[in-house]
Protein backbone atom coordinates (compact mmCIF):
# COMPACT_ATOMS: atom_id res chain seq x y z
CA UNK A 1 0.00 0.00 0.00
CA UNK A 2 0.78 3.47 -0.23
CA UNK A 3 3.33 5.31 2.38
CA UNK A 4 2.71 8.18 3.97
CA UNK A 5 2.29 11.69 1.94
CA UNK A 6 2.88 15.07 2.00
CA UNK A 7 2.00 18.40 0.22
CA UNK A 8 3.50 20.57 -0.97
CA UNK A 9 6.86 19.19 -1.15
CA UNK A 10 7.99 22.82 -1.12
CA UNK A 11 6.50 25.52 0.12
CA UNK A 12 7.99 29.28 0.15
CA UNK A 13 6.19 32.02 1.22
CA UNK A 14 6.89 35.83 2.74
CA UNK A 15 7.10 36.81 6.39
CA UNK A 16 3.65 37.16 7.87
CA UNK A 17 1.67 35.19 5.50
CA UNK A 18 -0.16 31.78 7.25
CA UNK A 19 0.96 28.15 5.35
CA UNK A 20 -0.99 24.99 5.30
CA UNK A 21 0.71 22.12 5.17
CA UNK A 22 -0.91 18.37 4.32
CA UNK A 23 -0.26 15.16 5.68
CA UNK A 24 -2.12 11.82 4.55
CA UNK A 25 -0.86 8.71 6.71
CA UNK A 26 -0.68 5.12 5.87
CA UNK A 27 -4.74 3.80 5.67
CA UNK A 28 -5.51 2.24 8.71
CA UNK A 29 -3.20 4.16 10.88
CA UNK A 30 -4.83 5.83 14.09
CA UNK A 31 -1.68 7.78 14.96
CA UNK A 32 -0.14 10.66 13.65
CA UNK A 33 2.95 12.60 14.45
CA UNK A 34 4.45 16.18 13.20
CA UNK A 35 7.74 16.99 13.66
CA UNK A 36 9.99 19.53 12.30
CA UNK A 37 13.69 19.15 11.17
CA UNK A 38 15.61 21.95 10.99
CA UNK A 39 19.30 23.12 10.81
CA UNK A 40 19.47 24.02 14.37
CA UNK A 41 17.28 21.94 16.48
CA UNK A 42 17.44 18.71 14.98
CA UNK A 43 14.35 16.46 14.91
CA UNK A 44 11.52 18.08 16.86
CA UNK A 45 8.33 16.51 18.10
CA UNK A 46 5.31 19.13 17.43
CA UNK A 47 2.13 17.05 17.95
CA UNK A 48 0.61 13.74 18.30
CA UNK A 49 -2.76 13.16 17.15
CA UNK A 50 -5.08 9.54 18.46
CA UNK A 51 -7.75 9.25 16.07
CA UNK A 52 -8.93 13.26 15.87
CA UNK A 53 -7.53 13.66 19.28
CA UNK A 54 -4.55 15.35 19.98
CA UNK A 55 -3.74 14.34 23.90
CA UNK A 56 -0.09 16.28 23.53
CA UNK A 57 0.16 19.69 22.07
CA UNK A 58 3.14 20.52 23.87
CA UNK A 59 5.51 20.62 21.17
CA UNK A 60 3.97 23.53 19.40
CA UNK A 61 6.51 26.04 19.66
CA UNK A 62 3.96 29.25 19.87
CA UNK A 63 0.58 30.08 19.32
CA UNK A 64 1.08 30.52 15.59
CA UNK A 65 0.94 26.87 15.45
CA UNK A 66 -2.11 24.67 15.07
CA UNK A 67 -2.76 21.27 14.05
CA UNK A 68 -5.72 19.35 13.22
CA UNK A 69 -7.10 15.80 11.91
CA UNK A 70 -10.11 14.75 10.49
CA UNK A 71 -12.21 11.70 10.28
CA UNK A 72 -9.15 9.91 11.67
CA UNK A 73 -6.72 10.45 8.60
CA UNK A 74 -5.92 13.49 7.00
CA UNK A 75 -3.95 16.35 9.17
CA UNK A 76 -3.38 19.76 8.80
CA UNK A 77 -0.69 21.63 10.42
CA UNK A 78 -1.07 25.26 9.95
CA UNK A 79 1.06 28.21 10.23
CA UNK A 80 -0.33 31.62 10.71
CA UNK A 81 1.77 34.55 10.30
CA UNK A 82 5.04 32.85 9.74
CA UNK A 83 8.16 33.71 10.52
CA UNK A 84 11.77 33.38 9.31
CA UNK A 85 12.78 30.95 12.22
CA UNK A 86 9.31 29.22 10.58
CA UNK A 87 11.72 27.40 7.90
CA UNK A 88 12.21 24.34 8.12
CA UNK A 89 11.50 20.33 7.04
CA UNK A 90 8.25 19.40 8.30
CA UNK A 91 7.76 15.86 8.64
CA UNK A 92 4.78 13.72 9.16
CA UNK A 93 4.79 10.11 10.75
CA UNK A 94 2.20 7.51 11.33
CA UNK A 95 1.74 4.35 13.24
CA UNK A 96 -0.51 1.61 13.63
CA UNK A 97 -1.44 2.03 17.48
CA UNK A 98 -0.20 5.49 19.46
CA UNK A 99 0.44 5.46 23.08
CA UNK A 100 -2.68 3.74 24.45
CA UNK A 101 0.04 0.41 25.32
CA UNK A 102 3.01 0.47 26.35
CA UNK A 103 5.78 -0.27 24.27
CA UNK A 104 6.43 1.14 20.74
CA UNK A 105 4.57 1.05 17.69
CA UNK A 106 6.80 1.80 14.90
CA UNK A 107 6.40 5.24 13.07
CA UNK A 108 6.54 5.58 9.60
CA UNK A 109 7.46 8.51 7.84
CA UNK A 110 6.59 10.80 4.70
CA UNK A 111 9.14 12.45 2.60
CA UNK A 112 8.19 16.12 4.44
CA UNK A 113 7.44 19.49 3.14
CA UNK A 114 10.67 21.97 2.97
CA UNK A 115 9.32 25.42 4.19
CA UNK A 116 11.31 28.23 3.38
CA UNK A 117 10.04 32.06 5.11
CA UNK A 118 11.38 34.81 3.04
CA UNK B 1 13.91 15.15 30.12
CA UNK B 2 15.00 12.61 27.32
CA UNK B 3 17.39 13.17 25.08
CA UNK B 4 20.35 11.52 22.52
CA UNK B 5 24.09 12.64 21.76
CA UNK B 6 25.14 11.34 18.76
CA UNK B 7 28.32 11.91 16.88
CA UNK B 8 28.72 15.05 14.86
CA UNK B 9 29.65 14.61 11.26
CA UNK B 10 30.48 14.47 8.34
CA UNK B 11 31.93 11.54 8.38
CA UNK B 12 33.44 10.91 5.03
CA UNK B 13 34.72 7.11 4.39
CA UNK B 14 36.00 4.54 1.43
CA UNK B 15 34.23 2.30 0.62
CA UNK B 16 34.54 -1.34 2.67
CA UNK B 17 35.71 1.05 5.69
CA UNK B 18 33.99 0.29 8.63
CA UNK B 19 31.89 2.50 10.26
CA UNK B 20 31.15 3.45 13.71
CA UNK B 21 28.84 5.97 14.74
CA UNK B 22 28.31 6.60 18.31
CA UNK B 23 25.22 7.63 20.17
CA UNK B 24 24.58 7.44 23.94
CA UNK B 25 21.20 8.61 25.53
CA UNK B 26 19.52 9.66 28.93
CA UNK B 27 15.95 8.53 29.69
CA UNK B 28 14.33 7.28 32.83
CA UNK B 29 13.28 3.70 33.04
CA UNK B 30 13.34 1.38 30.04
CA UNK B 31 13.53 3.09 26.88
CA UNK B 32 13.45 1.66 22.95
CA UNK B 33 16.00 2.59 21.41
CA UNK B 34 16.46 3.33 17.41
CA UNK B 35 18.58 4.14 14.76
CA UNK B 36 16.26 5.70 11.53
CA UNK B 37 18.36 6.52 8.08
CA UNK B 38 17.28 9.43 5.60
CA UNK B 39 18.89 8.71 2.05
CA UNK B 40 19.30 11.63 -0.11
CA UNK B 41 15.50 13.58 -0.87
CA UNK B 42 13.87 10.68 0.70
CA UNK B 43 11.87 10.71 3.78
CA UNK B 44 13.68 9.08 7.08
CA UNK B 45 13.38 5.59 7.55
CA UNK B 46 14.06 2.85 10.19
CA UNK B 47 17.29 0.82 10.16
CA UNK B 48 16.90 -1.16 13.03
CA UNK B 49 15.86 -1.25 16.48
CA UNK B 50 16.20 -2.54 20.37
CA UNK B 51 13.97 -2.87 22.86
CA UNK B 52 15.30 -3.72 26.02
CA UNK B 53 18.91 -4.28 27.50
CA UNK B 54 21.51 -6.37 25.93
CA UNK B 55 19.61 -6.75 22.69
CA UNK B 56 21.29 -6.29 19.29
CA UNK B 57 19.33 -4.69 16.73
CA UNK B 58 20.24 -5.81 13.27
CA UNK B 59 19.73 -4.89 9.23
CA UNK B 60 21.38 -4.20 5.99
CA UNK B 61 24.62 -5.34 7.77
CA UNK B 62 24.26 -2.63 10.25
CA UNK B 63 24.00 -3.38 13.93
CA UNK B 64 23.73 -1.82 17.25
CA UNK B 65 23.42 -3.41 20.71
CA UNK B 66 21.38 -1.84 23.56
CA UNK B 67 24.02 -1.14 26.47
CA UNK B 68 22.17 -0.21 29.59
CA UNK B 69 25.75 0.06 31.50
CA UNK B 70 26.72 2.59 29.45
CA UNK B 71 23.64 4.17 28.00
CA UNK B 72 24.60 4.03 24.50
CA UNK B 73 23.37 2.47 21.00
CA UNK B 74 26.59 2.53 19.20
CA UNK B 75 25.50 2.21 15.32
CA UNK B 76 28.40 -0.41 13.18
CA UNK B 77 28.97 -1.77 9.90
CA UNK B 78 31.91 -3.64 8.61
CA UNK B 79 32.02 -2.47 5.21
CA UNK B 80 30.43 0.31 4.04
CA UNK B 81 29.36 0.84 0.59
CA UNK B 82 28.31 4.24 -1.89
CA UNK B 83 25.21 3.44 -1.31
CA UNK B 84 24.77 3.73 2.43
CA UNK B 85 25.87 7.47 2.17
CA UNK B 86 23.11 9.35 3.89
CA UNK B 87 22.15 11.06 7.34
CA UNK B 88 21.86 8.53 9.99
CA UNK B 89 20.05 9.26 13.26
CA UNK B 90 19.92 7.98 16.49
CA UNK B 91 16.17 8.07 18.76
CA UNK B 92 14.50 6.76 21.49
CA UNK B 93 10.82 6.43 22.46
CA UNK B 94 10.15 6.35 26.52
CA UNK B 95 8.95 3.41 28.50
CA UNK B 96 5.41 2.67 29.60
CA UNK B 97 1.83 3.52 28.14
CA UNK B 98 1.64 7.48 26.77
CA UNK B 99 5.03 6.77 25.41
CA UNK B 100 4.73 7.75 21.49
CA UNK B 101 7.00 10.32 20.48
CA UNK B 102 10.68 9.59 19.46
CA UNK B 103 13.21 11.83 20.63
CA UNK B 104 16.03 12.22 18.05
CA UNK B 105 20.16 12.90 17.96
CA UNK B 106 20.68 15.87 15.59
CA UNK B 107 21.86 13.07 13.02
CA UNK B 108 25.49 12.46 11.35
CA UNK B 109 25.93 12.71 7.58
CA UNK B 110 27.96 9.58 5.93
CA UNK B 111 29.40 9.88 2.59
CA UNK B 112 31.17 7.00 1.34
CA UNK B 113 33.61 6.97 -1.45
CA UNK B 114 34.70 5.27 -4.18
Amino acid sequence: GAGVSQSPSNKVTEKGKDVELRCDPISGHTALYWYRQSLGQGLEFLIYFQGNSAPDKSGLPSDRFSAERTGGSVSTLTIQRTQQEDSAVYLCASSHLGGTVAGYNEQFFGPGTRLTVL
Amino acid sequence: GDSVTQMEGPVTLSEEAFLTINCTYTATGYPSLFWYVQYPGEGLQLLLKATKADDKGSNKGFEATYRKETTSFHLEKGSVQVSDSAVYFCALSGSGAGSYQLTFGKGTKLSVIP
